[in-house]
C-alpha cells in the first residue's frame, strides 16, 4: 500500500529565505508526482507535475525533483516570500488515484 | 468551463438528512475524482470515474456514500442519513487523461457541515 509522508509538518520562516519541503513514498512505482498549495479554505492548487521518466520541473520560483528509486521529491522555493504561506501537498499516482501526503504547512513573515 | 465548479460551497444540515454534492468537470476531462478532508486532516480518496467504465468505488466509507456521473459530464456525491463524523470539505478533481498520466484539477470544495 502506498504511504506519503511529508517532513516537516510545519515551517514558519522570515521573507526572503530558500526553502526546501519533503516529500517520502514507499512504492517507487509510480506514474507521477503532483505538488499542490492549499489555501485555508481553499481548494487545491496545482503547482508542478513530474512524470516518473522526469528528474525535476521548473515553475518561476519553485523547482521539483524526483528520485523515484530512492522515493524522493523535494519541492523547492526560492527568495520565499509571505503570499508563499499555505500548506503545501504532494501527491503520487501509481494506479488510476493520487495518493496524498498530510502536507506541510508554511508560513513566511516579512 | 474554466476550472471545476462545485456547489454548494457550503451546506449545513441536520443529522439524519441526506445531501447532494455537485461537481461540473473542465470540459474534455475525461477522469473525474471524489476525495474527502476531515478538518487538520490528508485527502482521503473515495471514488473515481473515467468515460464510460465501471466507477472505482473503493474508497468511499460506507452504503450511505454514492456518486453518479452521466457520461464525461457533470457528477453528484450523494450522502444518506448523513452523520456528524461526514462533517469535512469534499473536493472534487478531473484530469484530461486516464491511467494516470494526467495533471488533476481540483474545484473549490463544498464544506459539509452535519449539526
Amino acid at each position: 500500500k502506498q504511504e506519503v509522508t511529508q517532513i516537516p509538518a510545519a515551517l514558519s520562516v522570515p521573507e526572503g529565505e530558500n526553502l526546501v519541503l519533503n516529500c517520502s513514498f514507499t512504492d517507487s512505482a509510480i506514474y507521477n508526482l503532483q505538488w499542490f498549495r492549499q489555501d485555508p479554505g481553499k481548494g487545491l492548487t496545482s503547482l508542478l507535475l513530474i512524470q516518473s521518466s522526469q528528474r525535476e520541473q521548473t515553475s518561476g520560483r519553485l523547482n521539483a525533483s524526483l528520485d523515484k528509486s530512492s522515493g524522493r521529491s523535494t519541492l523547492y522555493i526560492a527568495a520565499s516570500q509571505p503570499g508563499d504561506s499555505a500548506t503545501y501537498l504532494c501527491a503520487v499516482r501509481n494506479t488510476d488515484k493520487l495518493i496524498f501526503g498530510t502536507g506541510t504547512r508554511l508560513q513566511v513573515f516579512p | 468551463g474554466a476550472g471545476v465548479s462545485q456547489s454548494p460551497s457550503n451546506k449545513v444540515t441536520e443529522k439524519g438528512k441526506d445531501v447532494e454534492l455537485r461537481c461540473d468537470p473542465i470540459s474534455g476531462h475525461t477522469a473525474l475524482y471524489w476525495y474527502r478532508q476531515r478538518l487538520g486532516q490528508g485527502l482521503e480518496f473515495l471514488i473515481y470515474f473515467q468515460g464510460n467504465s465501471a466507477p472505482d468505488k473503493s474508497g468511499l466509507p460506507s452504503d450511505r456514500f454514492s456518486a453518479e456521473r452521466t457520461g464525461e459530464s457533470v457528477s453528484t456525491l450523494t450522502i444518506q442519513r448523513t452523520q456528524q463524523e461526514d462533517s469535512a470539505v469534499y473536493l472534487c478533481a478531473s484530469s484530461r487523461e486516464a491511467g494516470g498520466t494526467g495533471e488533476l484539477f481540483f474545484g473549490e470544495g463544498s464544506r459539509l457541515t452535519v449539526l
